[in-house]
């Protein structure tokens, strides 16, 4: 089973530049999530999607990050315009629903550099 | 407000030798408690998951216990392997009708030869 798959792997971008990381959950996976894990931290969830329809992003700063999810499998996460302290792994998951009990499988993450 | 502390901080321990990570929680309600091990670099990949019903559960050497009464966990790792060196986080999820992940910061584990 292919896992949940991320890119770019990395990216170094300077302050006030725009960037863009796509994710493609494993096949079947209603459920799909964004978190932001700073170093040294615990991933922080972003935004987290139920097929299509967003179900929290109640922590997602919205003047400068959005995400979509179309058609219910992949999904964008776009930060503009970046700030240094936006700086960390950005990582997706997904899991077969959201539902308790339900195992959420990690993409490898995209590290994101801000200069 | 939903919080997952874990201690130590970080950890360093010889090959073969065994530990202990705690993880106390204040999660309301409290659906499951996961640990994860997340490798330099890479996404999380769980360990364990356990109900509330549930007070033990073992993977391999990774033996993961859960006092519900006192909203305490702890992961144990026996005859430790330079392969265990990750960083270990706690997770806990919320039931309800908005089923949300809580995570700790995590412990670094080093284990040296």
């Amino acid at each position: 089973e292919a896992g949940v798959a991320q890119s770019p792997r990395y990216k170094i971008i300077e302050k006030r530049q725009s960037v863009a990381f796509w994710c493609n959950p494993i096949s079947g996976h209603a459920t799909l999530y964004w978190y932001q894990q700073i170093l040294g931290q615990g991933p922080k969830l972003l935004i987290q999607f139920q097929n299509n329809g967003v179900v929290d992003d109640s922590q997602l700063p919205k003047d400068r990050f959005s995400a979509e999810r179309l058609k219910g499998v992949d999904s964008t996460l776009k930060i503009q315009p970046a700030k240094l302290e936006d700086s960390a792994v950005y990582l997706c998951a997904s899991s077969p629903r959201a539902l308790r009990n339900t195992e959420a499988f990690f993409g490898q993450g995209t590290r994101l550099t801000v200069v | 407000k939903n919080q997952v502390e874990q201690s130590p901080q970080s950890l360093i321990i010889l090959e073969g030798k065994n530990c202990t990570l705690q993880c106390n929680y204040t999660v309301s309600p409290f659906s499951n408690l996961r640990w994860y091990k997340q490798d330099t670099g890479r996404g999380p990949v769980s360990l364990t998951i356990m109900t509330f019903s549930e007070n033990t559960k073992s993977n391999g050497r990774y033996t993961a216990t859960l006092d519900a009464d006192t909203k305490q966990s702890s992961l144990h790792i026996t005859a430790s392997q330079l392969s265990d060196s990750a960083s270990y986080i706690c997770v806990v999820s919320s039931g309800g009708s908005n089923y949300k992940l809580t995570f700790g910061k995590g412990t670094l584990l080093t284990v040296n030869p």
